[in-house]
């Protein structure tokens, strides 16, 4: 079975402050993926990555960024948390398809 | 007309029940298609991916309709722990150039 681990299942942050998301994979997955699911809005790409120091932009990038540094692992950084960006975020992997998820990590920004 | 779209319901069934959900996409050219299952509060996770012939799991059915540009999943013998909200999602293009264009799910609840 895919093993995707997110660091954190809940996480509480201020306004302002770098936020870093990590995601961890076990399966040498070349593509990981960050989603942010939000109420009547559904998942939303963020940021994908096809390969170690590759990062594509996905639909809403604003606010984002991303590091590729190692194959098993794929971070997601909020330069500087805002209001707005208080949501769910689920990290994604795959080999060809369908896509796995870790179990995610509910993030408020105060 | 959005990409992908669904019923959110929800859709309220007793157990044994039979219930089917549609889904439709505007892109003809649509690569692969899945079923996810999300639980409250948690990640989604595959149900069951799509095949141009139809294809069957156990209790549920997933049938796709190129022609008329919708998949559709049957869950036969509702049970309590099918109570999920449901995402429909679809491969847009063809290779690394590919995009999943995600539903905003149905909600099920079956009932006691």
């Amino acid at each position: 079975d895919v093993k995707v681990t997110q660091s954190s299942r809940y996480l509480v942050k201020r306004t302002g402050e770098k936020v870093f998301l990590e995601c961890v994979q076990d399966m040498d997955h070349e593509n990981m993926f960050w989603y942010r699911q939000d109420p009547g809005l559904g998942l939303r790409l963020i940021y994908f990555s096809y390969d170690v120091k590759m990062k594509e932009k996905g639909d809403i990038p604003e606010g984002y960024s991303v590091s590729r540094e190692k194959k098993e692992r794929f971070s997601l950084i909020l330069e500087s948390a805002s209001t707005n960006q208080t949501s769910m975020y689920l990290c994604a992997t795959e080999q060809g398809q369908p896509q796995h998820f870790g179990d995610g990590t509910r993030l408020s920004i105060l | 007309r959005k990409e992908v779209e669904q019923d959110p319901g929800p859709f309220n069934v007793p157990e044994g029940a039979t219930v089917a959900f549609n889904c439709t996409y505007s892109n003809s050219a649509s690569q692969s298609f899945f079923w996810y299952r999300q639980d409250c509060r948690k990640e989604p996770k595959l149900l069951m991916s799509v095949y141009s012939s139809g294809n069957e799991d156990g209790r549920f059915t997933a049938q796709l309709n190129r022609a008329s540009q919708y998949i559709s999943l049957l869950i036969r013998d509702s049970k309590l722990s099918d109570s999920a909200t449901y995402l429909c999602v679809v491969n847009d293009r063809a290779g690394n150039n590919r995009k999943l264009i995600w539903g905003l799910g149905t909600s099920l609840a079956v009932n006691p």
